[in-house]
């Protein structure tokens, strides 16, 4: 079962910047975030992924917080693009990907 | 540099008949992994390759599922009998490494095989 937790849904409008909580109250000191989206009609891709210090890449920024249960995803600025189901993981080294519900994301033009 | 991809996109089959699923992997990467997501649930690990090895294959539901991986390049999955509960998105993914941490531990999916059972 997935050892994190989301809201269901969250809206944003494009432009603006998207902030998706997530709750991984269980980590341990080894335990990777990852976060992977699915576009409709489409297989999950990888977002961003993160131990302990705040990530970014082109495609978002990844806030951890200090005692590591819980973590953000934000995108900078939403578009229409961006509109998916958000997989926040909490991941054992070189196992498989647990997925749960996710965040999905509306953005609205 | 092309993508995983997989055959067919969609199967129809009765009840009972036989059905078997492609995945082709981005070269170079040792590792593969099949996923599905069977109507209303969540996406599921099913099993995990490296190489022609089965390294992790747990999550599978029953003896009707076979995975192969022979020369460690593509990847089959058969089901045999289909049954109606079934029917669901399989995923295969694959990526470098499993392990690292690092950016080649991403699992790169395929667009999924819609598997319907009437």
């Amino acid at each position: 079962d997935a050892k994190t937790t989301q809201p269901n849904s969250m809206e944003s409008n494009e432009e603006e910047p998207v902030h998706l909580p997530c709750n991984h109250s269980t980590i341990s000191g080894t335990d990777y975030i990852h976060w992977y989206r699915q576009l409709p009609s489409q297989g999950p891709e990888y977002v961003i992924h993160g131990l302990t210090s705040n990530v970014n890449n082109r495609m978002a920024s990844l806030a951890i917080a200090e005692d590591r249960k819980s973590s953000t995803l934000i995108l900078h600025r939403a578009t229409l693009r961006d509109a998916a189901v958000y997989y926040c993981i909490q991941r054992v080294l070189g196992t498989a990907l647990i997925f749960g519900k996710g965040t999905t994301l509306s953005v609205s033009s | 540099e092309a993508g995983v991809t997989q055959f067919p996109s969609h199967s129809v089959i009765e009840k009972g008949q036989t059905v078997t699923l492609r995945c082709d992997p981005i070269s170079g990467h040792d590792n593969l992994y099949w996923y599905r997501r069977v109507m209303g649930k969540e996406i599921k690990f099913l099993l995990h390759f490296v190489k022609e090895s089965k390294q992790d294959e747990s999550g599978m539901p029953n003896n009707r599922f076979l995975a192969e991986r022979t020369g460690g390049t593509y990847s089959t999955l058969k089901v045999q009998p289909a049954e109606l509960e079934d029917s669901g998105v399989y995923f295969c993914a694959s990526s470098q490494v499993a392990g690292a941490g690092s950016r080649r531990e991403e699992q790169f999916f395929g667009p999924g095989t819609r598997l319907t059972v009437l």
